[in-house]
């Protein structure tokens, strides 16, 4: 069975801080990884996608990156951490295919002070 | 550019009653894909029910249905029988084309409270 773990749970950082956020897909081999960002009662924002490892495709730009280092893993990142940044932040995979559903994580909460 | 819109934002019901929530979307693609998640109080979100643009039969999986109006650019969720346990936000979502891409856009949601 395909399993999806994401980390940390949750975080609170100082603006200007670096955050790493991480997931990692077991069980299924060369998916599709999104990043989804989702403000409090808010809709549910695509801001990164991967279809293979080394390439990602940015949907929204909000001062953050993201890498596919292995097959299974994707990290989203940032030197430095804005206000807006807060929220809550999904991780997803889905098989390749556009008609494929998505299996999300059960999200990092992000703090911002 | 692909667009979905959730017009309602909170509908309640009573238990056991049967409920639509609205989505209506915007695509120059002929093929695209419609989606249907539910977020529930923790934050978990799940896979509900997939409508494909080709097909015009309605989409069924246990106590949801949908009601796909393509000419109106409309994917209907509903919901029978409803139950406590059904409370929470629901999501349309889009994907257009039939190759492998990578972008899937979400409504606003429609927050959905059942009433014993």
């Amino acid at each position: 069975a395909q399993t999806i773990h994401q980390w940390p749970v949750a975080e609170i950082k100082a603006v200007g801080s670096p955050l790493s956020l991480g997931c990692t897909i077991k069980g299924k081999s060369s998916p599709n990884l999104y990043w989804y960002w989702q403000a409090t009662g808010g809709t549910l924002q695509q801001l990164f996608y991967s279809i293979t490892v080394g390439q990602v495709e940015s949907v929204v730009q909000l001062n953050l990156s993201a890498s596919r280092p292995k097959d299974d893993q994707f990290i989203l990142s940032t030197e430095k951490l804005l206000l807006s940044h807060s929220g809550f932040y999904l991780c997803a995979w889905s098989l390749q295919g556009a008609g494929e559903r998505l299996f999300f994580g059960h999200g990092t909460k992000l703090s911002v002070l | 550019a692909q667009k979905v819109t959730q017009t309602q934002t909170s509908i309640s019901v009573m238990e056991k009653t049967t409920v639509t929530m609205d989505c209506v979307y915007e695509t120059q693609d002929s093929s695209y894909f419609l989606f249907w998640y539910k977020q529930t109080a923790s934050g978990e979100i799940v896979f509900l029910i997939r409508q494909d643009s080709y097909k015009k039969e309605n989409a069924t999986v246990g106590h949801y249905s949908l009601n796909f109006q393509k000419p109106k650019s409309s994917i209907g969720l509903i919901i029978t029988a409803t139950q406590i346990e059904d409370s929470a936000v629901y999501f349309c979502a889009m994907r257009e084309g039939n190759t492998n891409t990578g972008k899937l856009t979400f409504g606003d949601g429609t927050v959905l409270t059942v009433k014993p």
